[in-house]
């Protein structure tokens, strides 16, 4: 049972346009939600989170956008640029905070051409 | 400042051998510890988490299993590795009571079983 859906697996973006990454959920539990990046070869990092009680998150060029009604969370990266090329995870957990198991989605690949 | 250790970055096992993979973190006390599986073209696949020594939970079952002798140490292991444990290998830590980036990921392992 695939609790959090990334139901593209690539995504391909010219440099300086608008990158939308899409996250789906199904246990109305989670109630805090993050993305990762991954690089071939190595550990997942630290993107940007949101919590239940909010709809949006900004920080730089990277925006998510929760919608709570659908079960549904999106990336939002503008401009892209081609080292923002990766693999990009998103991650649900329930109790209100990052604390605990996370549930990840399969994730979706970006590539951001010059 | 925190810092979580792998090793080692890549190994490669016949079928039927033994396995141990080490992880360490510094910097910090009493984490939770996970370990996950990234298969080729899939997620991250949750296969072991620790809330403290030798406090170990599994999450699928399978050929592997983990140990954690000390606070800070957390071993995956197996006694006969077979042809699908191949794959990319991370260890997590995350603090008690969650942080806004949720978990910190190693750099991971890559085995590959022939």
């Amino acid at each position: 049972d695939q609790q959090v859906k990334q139901n593209s697996p690539s995504l391909s973006v010219q440099e300086g346009r608008i990158s939308i990454l899409n996250c789906d959920y199904t246990n109305s539990m989670f109630d805090y939600f993050l993305w990762y990046k991954k690089y071939p070869a190595e550990g997942p990092t630290f993107l940007i989170s949101i919590s239940s009680i909010k709809d949006k998150n900004e920080d730089g060029r990277f925006t998510v956008f929760l919608n709570k009604s659908a079960k549904h969370l999106s990336l939002h990266i503008v401009p892209s640029q081609p080292g923002d090329s990766a693999v990009y995870f998103c991650a649900a957990v329930a109790g209100g905070t990052s604390y605990g198991k996370l549930t990840f989605g399969q994730g979706t690949i970006l590539t951001v051409h010059p | 400042s925190q810092t979580i250790h792998q090793w080692p970055a890549t190994l490669v096992q016949p079928v039927g051998s033994p396995l141990s993979l080490e992880c360490t973190v510094e910097g910090t006390s009493n984490p939770n510890l996970y370990w996950y599986r990234q298969a080729a073209g899939r997620g991250l696949q949750l296969l072991f988490y620790s809330i403290g020594i030798d406090q170990i939970s599994s999450e699928v079952p399978q050929n592997l299993s983990a140990s954690r002798p000390q606070d800070r140490q957390f071993i995956l292991s197996s006694k006969k590795l077979l042809l699908s444990d191949s794959g990319f290998y991370l260890c997590a830590w995350s603090v008690g009571g969650g942080a806004r980036e949720g978990q910190f990921f190693g750099p991971g392992t890559r085995l590959t079983v022939l």
